[in-house]
């Protein structure tokens, strides 16, 4: 079984409607982050969680909203989506050194999003 | 802000060649500096992570450098195989008090049989 999960992989859905994608990770890890990707575009932050008190913003959070409901699940909410939302989303979890900085980031399979 | 460039975008190559992706930095204090791999619609596979204090990562046919005062890092792929057509992404982990890594765009590989 993959160790970062999200669901769904693919929707469609109309300009206005909330939409919540949800992420799980099996690895452990304190750390998750959500990302959007455009087309020839490198991958933006969103939000990003370093534990389950603890939420911050990214580079584009606006139009957007997280939950942590646990230390292995994290979700992204789009409160009234809008057609420039359309992208792949990416969450990914990443597990700091002892003392250090975070190491690998390991990602999900991703959720292709349309907003028509 | 750091700022993450990849030269060149695209590259189409005959199976067999070695390659090597270019991967700038504007910001030398950074902690790491990681390649990944993308298959089209897929998610990023972490390839190779070299930390600040070293200076090349290897794993099989891929080489990865890291030139911190210069802020380059390059990925070297040998024997080039259609398989390894992918993107290739690199990322620069800064020392900011959030650790969070900075992408850039990304080289697009073909591999031609």
């Amino acid at each position: 079984d993959a160790d970062v999960t999200q669901t769904p992989r693919n929707r469609i859905t109309k300009t206005g409607k909330r939409i919540m994608l949800e992420c799980s990770q099996t690895k452990g890890h304190d750390r998750m982050y959500w990302y959007r990707q455009d087309p020839g575009l490198g991958l933006q932050l969103i939000y990003y969680s370093f534990d389950v008190k603890d939420i911050n913003k990214g580079e584009i959070s606006d139009g957007y909203s997280v939950s942590r409901q646990a230390q292995a699940k994290f979700s992204l909410s789009l409160e009234s989506a809008i057609p420039n939302q359309t992208a792949l989303y990416f969450c990914a979890t990443s597990d700091p050194t002892t003392g250090g900085p975070p190491d690998t980031q390991y990602f999900g399979p991703g959720t292709r999003l349309t907003v028509l | 802000k750091q700022e993450v460039t990849q030269i060149p975008a695209a590259l189409s190559v005959p199976e067999g060649e070695n390659l090597v992706l270019n991967c700038s930095f504007t910001d030398s204090a950074i902690y790491n500096l990681q390649w990944f791999r993308q298959d089209p619609g897929k998610g990023l596979t972490s390839l190779l992570l070299i930390q600040s204090s070293q200076r090349e990562q290897t794993s099989g046919r891929l080489n990865a450098s890291l030139d911190k005062s210069s802020g380059r890092s390059t990925l070297y792929i040998a024997a080039s195989q259609p398989g390894d057509s992918a993107t290739y992404l690199c990322a620069a982990g800064g020392w900011g008090g959030s650790y969070i890594p900075t992408f850039g765009r990304g080289t697009s590989l073909i591999v031609h049989p």
